[in-house]
């Protein structure tokens, strides 16, 4: 499976957005996907996980609340988005193959956001 | 939560010698729960090493990883000037799993 994410966005605080992460050339169902953000020129930090098969998820308590994961299996994709942003949201987010290890990796989503 | 804690922050060697980067975990690392990954400049992480020492598909046998319960070691062996990158070790013993901060390899 492949994972192709949507475009970089540009957005303001209190705006929502809405990510995309597309599976192709596999069983998208058959896999977990996990979310991780990398806050410009910082490492890694893991966000969650969701099953496209039944939508069960898994948040880190430090996202939980603020972000919301979700899959729609009929178009391989899964989904990661925001209500309310801040400008602490502006970070690179990639998608990822895999419950435990991350098997392979999206290309990233660019998201800033300001005023 | 399971603190992850990598050393060096940073190592500068030259090609053809070898790397020895160091995850050590807060409490045990159940099962060698434990994988690293290689983020190049500009790109996406990738995969190098899952269950402590099974190396993922297509990673070159100079990467190895060792190590059990709460030290863990990525070695590479004859550095190449593409190895050039941040390593990331990763626990998956129970949500939420964290990344280590990340030792960043420089290439002499």
């Amino acid at each position: 499976v492949q994972l192709l994410q949507s475009g970089a966005e540009v957005k303001k605080p209190g705006e929502s957005l809405k990510i995309s992460c597309e599976g192709s050339g596999g069983s998208f169902s058959d896999y977990w996907i996990g979310w991780v953000r990398q806050m410009p020129g910082k490492g890694l930090e893991w966000m969650g996980i969701i099953y496209p098969g039944d939508s069960d998820t898994k948040y880190n308590p430090s996202f939980q609340g603020h972000v919301t994961m979700s899959v729609d299996k009929s178009i391989n994709t899964a989904f990661l988005q925001w209500s309310s942003l801040k400008a602490s949201d502006t970070a690179m987010y990639y998608c990822a193959r895999g419950w435990q290890w991350l098997i392979n990796w999206g290309q990233g989503t660019l998201v800033t956001v300001s005023s | 939560e399971i603190v992850l804690t990598q050393s060096p922050g940073t190592l500068s060697l030259s090609p053809g010698e070898r790397a020895t980067l160091s995850c050590r975990a807060s409490q045990t690392v159940s099962s060698n729960y434990l994988a690293w990954y290689q983020q190049k400049p500009g790109q996406a992480p990738r995969l190098l090493i899952y269950g402590a020492s099974s190396r993922a598909t297509g990673i070159p046998d100079r990467f190895s990883g060792s190590g059990s319960g709460t030290d863990f070691t990525l070695t590479i062996s004859r550095l190449e000037p593409e190895d050039l990158a941040v390593y990331y070790c990763q626990h998956y013993v129970s949500t939420p799993y964290t990344f280590g901060q990340g030792t960043k390899l420089e290439i002499k």
